[in-house]
């Protein structure tokens, strides 16, 4: 099982419609949750982060987080042809300070 | 947000030589800071993790004295690529934790390396 999973899509949105990505993690002790932008040649950008359980709003982004599930979430409403990009998760643990990323989950909003 | 810069953008550079590359953290002190690759649609690779005043901690199949890391000082880390062949044609990117609840990681704009 791999650390942290994402499911590498193509997700296909509308333009105006909830894009909504998902990660799965596997240890238990990971304390802070990330979600990046990725655009094609670029680095990644931090966009939400995230390490309490529940929701977490900001703007068009809500991160959700449900440490029992072991599972975070990434909504983005009234998606933009502009949020087209590879999304990626990201888990931090402090133990061992290291940050593990899933393997992207690449989003494509139709206009 | 926090600021990490990365120097140069794009270098190409002939088969045999080095290259350095340098990441900064503008507006926060890294006592770590971490140096990844990335190939053509592939993931984010961890390389190795540089630590202020020590040694860098090198990710297994990551060869320490072809890829040289030195972090001097709390705002900046160096990869230097020594005796660049073609296969080390990738996109190194780095990054720097701000430390505090969440230690949020912030990465630099990457330095596209193409070697001839």
């Amino acid at each position: 099982q791999k650390e942290v999973e994402q499911n590498s899509g193509p997700l296909s949105v509308p333009e105006g419609a909830i894009a909504s990505l998902n990660c799965t993690y596997s240890d238990r002790v990971s304390q802070s949750f990330f979600w990046y932008r990725q655009y094609s040649g670029k680095s990644p950008e931090l966009i939400m982060s995230i390490y309490s359980n529940g929701d977490k709003e900001d703007g068009r982004f809500t991160a959700q987080l449900n440490k029992a599930s072991q599972y975070v979430s990434l909504l983005i409403r009234d998606s933009q042809p502009s949020d087209s990009a590879t999304y990626l998760c990201a888990v931090f643990t402090s133990g061992t300070y290291k940050y593990i990323f899933g393997t992207g989950t690449r989003l494509k909003v139709l206009a | 947000g926090a600021v990490v810069s990365q120097h140069p953008s794009r270098v190409i550079c002939k088969s045999g030589t080095s290259v350095k590359i340098e990441c900064r953290s503008l507006d926060f002190q890294a006592t770590t800071m971490f140096w990844y690759r990335q190939f053509p649609k592939q993931s984010l690779m961890l390389m190795a993790t540089s630590n202020e005043g020590s040694k860098a901690t090198y990710e297994q199949g990551v060869e320490k004295d072809k890829f040289l890391i030195n972090h001097a000082s709390l705002t900046l880390s160096t990869l230097t690529v020594t005796s660049a062949h073609p296969e080390d044609s990738s996109f190194y990117i780095c990054s720097a934790p701000k430390q505090g609840a969440v230690y949020e990681q912030y990465f630099g704009p990457g330095t596209r390396l193409t070697v001839t």
